[in-house]
Order: C-alpha cells, then structure tokens, then sequence
C-alpha cells in the first residue's frame, strides 16, 4: 500500500517554463512533507519543504503547496532551468518524534532549451 | 569533504557472497538510515538507528543486518546476497533536535548481484 504517490513518472518542459510536479498521500497522520531532487550517480539532495500547518511555502524559484483536504502538494519551478532535469522525489513524515520518511516513486523532470 | 560518505561505490558480487556497505557521517547527527531505490519504487527504508544502542527495521529489512558501530558510523550487510538485492543503497543521517528533520543523504553504493 502506497501511502505517497507520485503518478507522473516523467514530465517534459521548455525552459523558462514553469514546471508542477504533483505527490498525493493517504495518510492524514503525516505532520511534514519534503522534496528531494537526485541527479545520476548522486544522491538526493534536500530541496524545499512545508510542514502540514502551511499550505504554502517558497524558497526562490521553488514553492510547495499543501491542500490538506485533498490530500496532494504541489512543487512549482518557475522559470524552469535546464540544470533543473533530475529526479524529483516527494517525502512525508508521520507524526511523532520518528524521523522516518515515506518517498514517493519518483518523478523525472527534463527541461529542454 | 562530503559530510556523509559511504563505501563502496560499486560493487560486483555473486550469489550467497557475504557484503557490508559501509556509512560514515561527520554532520554530527544521531540519528542513520539505510534505503534501497529500484526503479519505479523510490526510496525504501531498510533499517533505521536513533542512537548507537537503537536498531529498528524499516519497511524492507528481511535479508539485511546493520551495526551502528559509533555515532558516526552505521554498515549495511547483507548475509547471503541474492539478485533481487540488485540496487542502489543510500545512506542517510538527520538530526532530530532540528526543525523538520531533514535527512542528509549520501552518494549511494550501486549493487549488482550475479
């Protein structure tokens, strides 16, 4: 059973573009949600995150959204950067003091110039 | 100097062969994780360690060991290597005195069982 869902293995957009790439989750436990970013031969890197009480939250050219209701958040790039093509992972941290994180499958972002 | 490190990078192994992937850390954290990643499944916790006396399995712990030998220091073994033990393996370290606790992840050991 998935409880984090990235449902769009691959995603495609003309740089300068604004890139979404989208995560649902079923778990309404989950009190904090990340994003990593993974380049080959690497690995993942910390991007951005939201804890459940925002439903918004920016760092430069990357901001989450959180909807809560539904269950989904949200990562905008925008402008979108051919250095931006990588491997987007989304995370969720259940509630309570446990660290550990539940990763979604991946989505692959290529910006083209 | 990358703050967390792992060993090897690649490793070719046979069927039944004994592995261990080695972590170091120097962020300080207490808290490591070892994750599996195959294609289309994202990252899988296989074992997690809160200190060096705390051992939990993950979602994905059967064929696996680990010793947290120090803070610093968490292995990954596998006793009796099978092929669908094929994949990358990522090491990770958070610190949870900080707000949101965000895991730090090494460069990952790329392995292939014959």
């Amino acid at each position: 059973d998935q409880q984090v869902k990235q449902n769009s293995p691959s995603l495609s957009v003309q740089e300068g573009r604004i890139s979404i790439l989208n995560c649902d989750y079923t778990n309404s436990m989950f009190d904090y949600f990340l994003w990593y970013k993974k380049y080959p031969a690497e690995g993942p890197t910390f991007l951005i995150s939201i804890s459940s009480i925002k439903d918004k939250n920016e760092d430069g050219r990357f901001t989450v959204f959180l909807n809560k209701s539904a269950k989904h958040l949200s990562l905008h790039i925008v402008p979108s950067q051919p250095g931006d093509s990588a491997v987007y992972f989304c995370a969720a941290r259940g509630s309570g003091n446990t660290g550990k994180l539940i990763f979604g499958q991946g989505t692959t972002l290529q910006v083209k110039p | 100097d990358a703050d967390v490190t792992q060993t090897p990078r690649n490793r070719i192994t046979k069927t039944g062969k004994r592995i261990m992937l080695e972590c170091s850390q120097t962020k300080g954290h207490d808290r490591m994780y070892w994750y599996r990643q195959d294609p289309g499944l994202g990252l899988q916790l296989i074992y997690y360690s809160f200190d060096v006396k705390d051992i939990n399995k993950g979602e994905i712990s059967d064929g696996y060991s680990v010793s947290r030998q120090a803070q610093a220091k968490f292995s990954l073994s596998l006793e009796s290597a099978i092929p669908n033990q094929t994949a990358l393996y990522f090491c990770a370290t958070s610190d949870f005195r900080a707000s949101g606790e965000t895991q730090y992840f090494g460069p990952g050991t790329r392995l292939t069982v014959l």
